[in-house]
């Protein structure tokens, strides 16, 4: 079945600086790849996805790109503001469009003003 | 449009005993997924339901089971509960089944503790 992996586990960054958090996947099926942000206490909610047949998706100060290839994904934050701090998770599809998301372990940015 | 309701919102079990969570889904939305959320194992899948049919499952043992109801909203039962099982229990509902046909709005969980 499918596997995500995330790094970095933690990223503390100083605001205006930019982020990036990479994911790999294993199902070379997975063809949806989304990314969502959870605040402490709160849901975890869709900031941006990208499907298989796009290479980059760009939304404001966040940008997501994917390499099928190499079957790798990635998140970038740039211009961070503090109320960015939060988990990042990011997930891919299993078996293609009609599976179930798979989530990598989540990535907790911390945004130093 | 209201989200996602879950309830209860906090629950404390006794080993041994049984519990059933709601889940509401947002209005129209026919898919219902559930995922438990851990401290270092992130979100992991439990299982999906679509039209009153269980569509997908994750690797979790049979003590984990569910329904949905023909107005789509969906229970999950956990038995003979386990210290592993405290967690947070989150519900998930799309417009379709298979989540790379339409994105899933999450609730705000339901916290369950085992003693």
């Amino acid at each position: 079945g499918e596997n995500v992996e995330q790094h970095p586990s933690t990223l503390s960054v100083q605001e205006g600086d930019s982020a990036v958090i990479k994911c790999t996947y294993s199902d070379s099926a997975s063809n949806y790849f989304p990314w969502y942000k959870q605040e402490l206490g709160k849901r975890p909610q869709l900031i941006i996805d990208i499907r298989s047949n796009v290479g980059e998706k760009k939304d404001q100060r966040i940008a997501v790109t994917l390499n099928k290839t190499a079957k790798h994904f990635s998140l970038h934050i740039t211009e961070t503001q503090p109320e960015d701090s939060a988990v990042y998770f990011c997930a891919a599809t299993s078996g293609g469009s009609q599976g179930n998301l798979i989530f990598g372990k989540g990535t907790k940015l911390s945004v130093k003003p | 449009k209201a989200g996602v309701t879950q309830t209860p919102r906090y629950l404390i079990k006794t080993r041994g005993q049984q519990v059933t969570l709601s889940c509401s889904p947002i209005s129209g939305h026919r898919s219902v997924s559930w995922y438990q959320q851990t401290p270092g194992q992130g979100l992991q899948f439990l299982f999906e339901y679509f039209s009153e049919t269980q569509r997908n499952k994750g690797n979790f043992p049979g003590r984990f089971s569910g329904r949905q109801s023909s107005n789509s909203r969906s229970e999950m039962n956990v038995s003979t509960l386990e210290l592993g099982d405290s967690a947070l229990y989150l519900c998930a509902s799309s417009l379709a089944t298979g989540s790379g046909n339409s994105p899933l709005h999450f609730g705000n969980g339901t916290r369950l503790t085992v003693t």
